[in-house]
């Protein structure tokens, strides 16, 4: 079984500041993970995957995100938030078939 | 690319009437789609995953008499929740496999109330 999990129901950040919304799998295998994006009432936005390759993954936007084995992590970043940032950003990961975390709410403040 | 529209946007429906979503590739096919229900402030549920030419395969507690899924082209599903009552109330969202199918593009969602 594998599961997603993201430790943090809401990130606060001001804009121009950088950000990181957390992100911790426990799947078996190899892992396919995924970051996707919603705005309110919505569908997801996909921003990045990390299937294999450089653990540092570019995405849309000006996201990346990081993969670390070692911490089972990937956790997504941004240099320098906008307040349209602002959303409600979901980690997933699976072939296909995809488990997602809960969601954590990106709010960037003016 | 990667387009995934959804029909329609939103509806209201009266307790006991029937209401069909359809979900559409626009630029590419797809064999595989997905959907999945949404409360409020709250993650995606997986419902069924709805293979073209084939039965949809439903996840344990998703009742497949209420919630039908009919994939008829590479291009199109639909889910039609039969017999719809309140709390069957929902943001609704379809999913569809790309040319790698390990990336799922999102139609826009269907909010669905009833009365």
């Amino acid at each position: 079984a594998q599961s997603v999990a993201q430790p943090e129901d809401q990130v606060n950040v001001a804009e121009g500041n950088p950000l990181t919304v957390k992100c911790t799998y426990s799947v078996s295998g190899n892992p396919y993970l995924f970051w996707y994006v919603q705005y309110p009432n919505r569908g997801l936005q996909f921003l990045l995957k990390y299937i294999t390759g450089d653990n540092l993954v570019k995405g849309s936007y000006g996201f990346e995100a990081e993969f670390n084995k070692s911490q089972t992590s990937f956790h997504l970043k941004k240099p320098s938030a906008l307040v349209s940032d602002s959303a409600l950003y979901f980690c997933a990961s699976g072939y296909s078939t995809l488990t997602f975390g809960k969601g954590t709410m990106l709010l960037v403040s003016p | 690319g990667a387009v995934v529209s959804q029909h329609p946007s939103w509806v209201i429906c009266k307790s006991g009437t029937s209401v069909k979503i359809e979900c559409r590739s626009l630029d590419f096919q797809a064999t595989t789609m997905f959907w999945y229900r949404q409360f409020p402030k709250q993650s995606l549920m997986l419902m069924a995953t709805s293979n073209e030419g084939s039965k949809a395969t439903y996840e344990q507690g998703v009742e497949k008499d209420k919630f039908l899924i009919n994939h008829a082209s590479l291009t199109l599903s639909t889910l039609t929740v039969t017999s719809a009552h309140p709390e069957d109330s929902s943001f609704y969202i379809c999913s569809a496999g790309g040319q790698n199918q390990e990336t799922q593009y999102f139609g826009p969602g269907t909010r669905l109330l009833v009365l």
